[in-house]
């Protein structure tokens, strides 16, 4: 069952322009969440982070944000660069450390 | 400080053989985990070891997969035969302690079957 859900598989932005990457999630007994980044022929990296008890986290160009009612969160980036072209993994964890990924979406910034 | 360390880094088997992959976690974590990740998806969890037990393997298909880490620091994944259907990217990850959220990725092993 996909209990973390990334609807939209690619997204394309300009540089210099934001990019808003979302993601949804059904299990209610998740309490923390994460974005990594991939790059090809790499593992994923850690980028951000939010626990359960927050709705916004930021941390420079990078801004989690969650909505617990609607059980959804998203990443912005403002101003996207071209070095930010990846793919971007949602993942969430409950208090057993079970974390699950979403599919990814991948992101290109065109200069 | 090294990162996660994963071997072989691509392998090309026929089916049926046998295959592993070794991982070597960030020096001091104690919580070990393999995940696998299909073309296009996002990773999918197989086993996760805090030292050397392994307190969740449910995705773990027992008939031809297993692991260990027996000195609770490096780990062996292992399958035995290979399918077609296992042609995948095997992830390694560790973390400091369970519950701490932030896991830390090996580059991941490649693995072929034909």
């Amino acid at each position: 069952d996909q209990q973390v859900k990334q609807n939209s598989p690619s997204l394309s932005v300009q540089e210099g322009r934001i990019s808003i990457l979302n993601c949804d999630y059904t299990n209610s007994m998740f309490d923390y969440f994460l974005w990594y980044k991939k790059y090809p022929a790499e593992g994923p990296t850690f980028l951000i982070s939010i626990s359960s008890i927050k709705d916004k986290n930021e941390d420079g160009r990078f801004t989690v944000f969650l909505n617990k009612s609607a059980k959804h969160l998203s990443l912005h980036i403002v101003p996207s660069q071209p070095g930010d072209s990846a793919v971007y993994f949602c993942a969430a964890s409950d208090d057993n450390n079970d974390m699950r990924f979403g599919a990814g979406t991948r992101l290109t910034v065109k200069p | 400080e090294a990162g996660v360390v994963q071997s072989p880094r691509y392998k090309i088997i026929e089916k049926k053989q046998p295959v592993a992959f070794w991982c070597n976690p960030i020096s001091g974590h104690n919580t070990l985990y393999w995940y696998l990740q299909n073309l296009g998806q996002g990773p999918e969890l197989l086993i996760r070891y805090e030292n050397e037990e392994a307190v969740d393997d449910s995705q773990l298909p027992k008939d031809r997969f297993s692991a260990e880490r027996l000195k609770g620091v490096d780990s062996t994944l292992k399958i035995q035969p290979a399918e077609l259907g296992d042609s995948a990217v095997y992830l390694c990850a560790s973390s400091f302690n369970s519950g701490s959220g932030e896991l830390f990725f090996g580059e991941g092993s490649r693995l072929t079957v034909l």
